[in-house]
């Protein structure tokens, strides 16, 4: 089945210690997204690539940093974590058409900072 | 950006039907209504989408009156194992659209 797949499914992390998490797709589909999600809020939008072009928000910390070096692979660095940072880690995609576009999210990687 | 409004949480029986508005006031033209589900520590999972009056799939129902100026997700028979976080959102292109609100907390009790 196509799926988007999240590796791993849980990170303990240092802090200040940079930290890659990674993403994969078998959708073949051209936008990707890293969303942020702390216990009791909804995701956050941290930034998406449609194809290599990449698309930061306004308020995502330069802490956060993504790479896509293909169109199934996506990672998110962490250069310097905080223990404010320690939350679920969901990558998503999406067809990047318009009109009747869905979210495909993968299981989420659950971060913690000690 | 269309911004919605869902109720915080609700509450339910096993076996009733579910009914949870978002009011969008200022949807567009062109924005879909897209309705994610989300358990503990999953991701979530998109149920149903529409642009007007009603879609059905095997999940569930989606009532959009004229004006679309809100939306009606409508879980049937609800159980036990539909308590999550369901999320509405509108848009139409990738990006920036995506932008979810709080959304609504069901718990389904016995």
């Amino acid at each position: 089945d196509a799926m988007v797949i999240q590796n791993p499914r849980y990170q303990v992390t240092q802090f200040g210690k940079p930290v890659t998490l990674s993403c994969s797709q078998t959708l073949n589909h051209n936008v990707m997204y890293w969303y942020q999600q702390k216990s009791s809020q909804a995701p956050k939008l941290l930034f998406h690539y449609y194809d290599k072009d990449f698309n930061n928000e306004a308020d995502t910390p330069d802490n956060f940093q993504s790479r896509r070096p293909n169109t199934s692979f996506c990672f998110l660095d962490i250069r310097s974590p905080g223990l404010g940072d320690a939350a679920m880690y969901l990558c998503a995609t999406s067809r990047g058409g318009a009109g009747d576009e869905k979210l495909f999210f993968g299981s989420g990687t659950q971060l913690s900072v000690l | 950006l269309a911004k919605t409004t869902q109720p915080i949480s609700m509450d339910s029986y096993e076996g009733q039907e579910v009914n949870i508005t978002c009011s969008h006031n200022n949807i567009a033209t062109n924005d879909y209504i897209t309705w994610y589900q989300q358990f503990p520590s999953q991701g979530p999972r998109f149920i149903i989408q529409g642009y007007k009056t009603k879609v059905t799939n095997e999940v569930a129902s989606l009532f959009i009156p004229a004006d679309r100026k809100s939306s009606t997700l409508s879980l049937p028979r609800v159980s036990l194992s539909d308590t999550a976080v369901y999320y509405c959102l509108v848009g139409v292109d990738y990006g920036q659209n995506f932008v979810f609100g709080p959304g609504t907390r069901l718990s389904v009790l016995p």
